[in-house]
């Protein structure tokens, strides 16, 4: 069975300041990889994700992880936080084989951006 | 074109009452979705489709729930004797292929509540 941990349920920053949100996966065989963000009453979104080859992905509006394979991690950064970032950080797994697309979230994490 | 479009985008019913929510996924996509997001917590698979056919069912959480794609594209979720339990945004996601790296899109989801 997978699992997701995001830890830190709400995070703040100063605009400008770099964005951490940590992600660490428990699962037999290291599976794909996913952020999806959520702004207020809207669908989730995917920002990027990790399937193969290099282990730094670059997603939308600056965002960027990197898959950890011995630390089983895959934490989300951004350089510069910008007050648009406020939003729901959901990171998510599925398993390589057999389930189609079937995604494991974690619990996700408010972003708060302050002035 | 179009996202995957859910209705209503809230209902609220009675305890003991039935409701069918409603997930038009993206034109083509063979893949359909549903989750569950409870408040404070992470999406939470509920079933899968690939074309007409449910092909994993495993996170119902128990024989009230019930989803149907008659003709591979439109899916009702049926919720049979709701609870307060029961209570919370349902999503529906789709996506062009079943392979696992393929990035899903999400509605905006239904809010469910009972009273």
């Amino acid at each position: 069975a997978q699992s997701v941990t995001q830890l830190g349920s709400h995070v703040s920053v100063s605009e400008g300041a770099l964005v951490l949100l940590r992600c660490n996966y428990s699962s037999s065989v290291p599976p794909y990889l996913f952020w999806y963000v959520q702004y207020p009453n809207q669908g989730l979104q995917l920002l990027l994700k990790y399937t193969t080859g290099a282990t730094l992905v670059k997603g939308i509006n600056g965002f960027e992880a990197e898959f950890k394979k011995s630390e089983t991690s895959f934490h989300l950064t951004k350089p510069s936080a910008h007050m648009s970032d406020a939003a729901e950080y959901f990171c998510a797994v599925s398993a390589r084989t057999g389930g189609g697309n079937k995604l494991t979230f974690g619990t996700g994490t408010q972003l708060k951006v302050e002035l | 074109g179009a996202g995957v479009s859910q209705t209503p985008s809230n209902k609220v019913t009675e305890k003991g009452k039935y409701v069918e929510l409603r997930c038009d996924p993206i034109s083509g996509h063979t893949a359909l979705y549903w989750y569950r997001q409870s408040l404070g917590q992470g999406p939470e698979f509920l079933i899968y489709f690939q074309g007409t056919g449910a092909a994993d069912d495993s996170g119902l959480p128990n024989d009230r729930f019930f989803a149907v794609r008659p003709e591979g594209s439109v899916s009702t979720l049926k919720i049979q004797r709701t609870e307060r339990g029961d209570s919370a945004v349902y999503l529906c996601a789709s996506s062009p292929q079943r392979t696992a790296n393929t990035e899903a899109f999400f509605g905006q989801g239904t809010r469910l509540t009972v009273v």
